[in-house]
């Protein structure tokens, strides 16, 4: 089935810093990736979608010059969180679809700590 | 009122045991319907889909879609140990993956040896 690498899994970074997540479809071309932060308890709120070669739709709410989002090829996009704070701590996940199947497969997330 | 409800529990149940679990919405407009498995620190799994209202059974869990209600129910029957995890639905008005998804919460399920 379709498999969407995530990394890296966990990261700390000190605040002010900026870290950058990697989702990868590994068996299918990604046409639309989708990125969500999950904080404890709390259901997945997305954050953007991004289509192969076009800029970012954020959601209302997400700055975008800060969680910066690019989708250069059809099994690439990363998620950069830039100038980092604690209050950016939390769980990120990103999911892909051909837009042909139907199904949205999920990475395994990225736990993020700023301290 | 959210787009979806979910009761997040927590739930907790004996092995064997029949599971309900169950999701409302108000979004007239949502045609496909999902449940997915989180285990902790991990992204979620796909485990059922649905279409327009009915039942849709996969082994031993069943998918049930009340439109008229705005309602929709995930079933576990026999309940291992293995199916502790939090469950999410989530809820689209567009099917192809192309549009996106509305999650619920998530209902956190425990069952017990």
């Amino acid at each position: 089935g379709a498999v969407v690498s995530q990394h890296p899994s966990w990261v700390i970074c000190k605040s002010g810093t900026s870290v950058k997540i990697e989702c990868r479809s590994l068996d299918f071309q990604a046409t639309t990736m989708f990125w969500y932060r999950q904080f404890p308890k709390q259901s997945l709120m997305l954050m953007a979608t991004s289509n192969e070669g076009s800029k970012a739709t954020y959601e209302q709410g997400v700055e975008k010059d800060k969680f910066l989002i690019n989708h250069a090829s059809l099994t690439l996009s990363t998620l950069t969180v830039t100038s980092a704070h604690p209050e950016d701590s939390s769980f990120y996940i990103c999911s892909a679809t051909n837009q042909v199947n139907y199904g949205y497969t999920f990475g395994s997330g990225t736990r993020l700590t700023v301290v | 009122q959210k787009e979806v409800e979910q009761d997040p529990g927590p739930l907790s149940v004996p092995e064997g045991a029949i599971v309900s679990l169950n999701c409302t919405y108000s979004n007239s407009a949502f045609q496909y319907f999902m449940w997915y498995r989180q285990y902790s620190r991990k992204g979620p799994e796909l485990l059922m889909y649905t279409y327009s209202s009915g039942n849709k059974e996969d082994g031993r869990f069943t998918a049930q879609v009340d439109k008229s209600s705005k309602y929709i129910s995930l079933f576990i029957r026999d309940s291992q140990p293995s199916d502790s995890a939090t469950y999410l639905c989530a809820m689209s008005n567009s099917g192809a993956g192309s549009y996106q998804l509305t999650f619920g919460k998530g209902t956190k399920l425990s069952v017990i040896p």
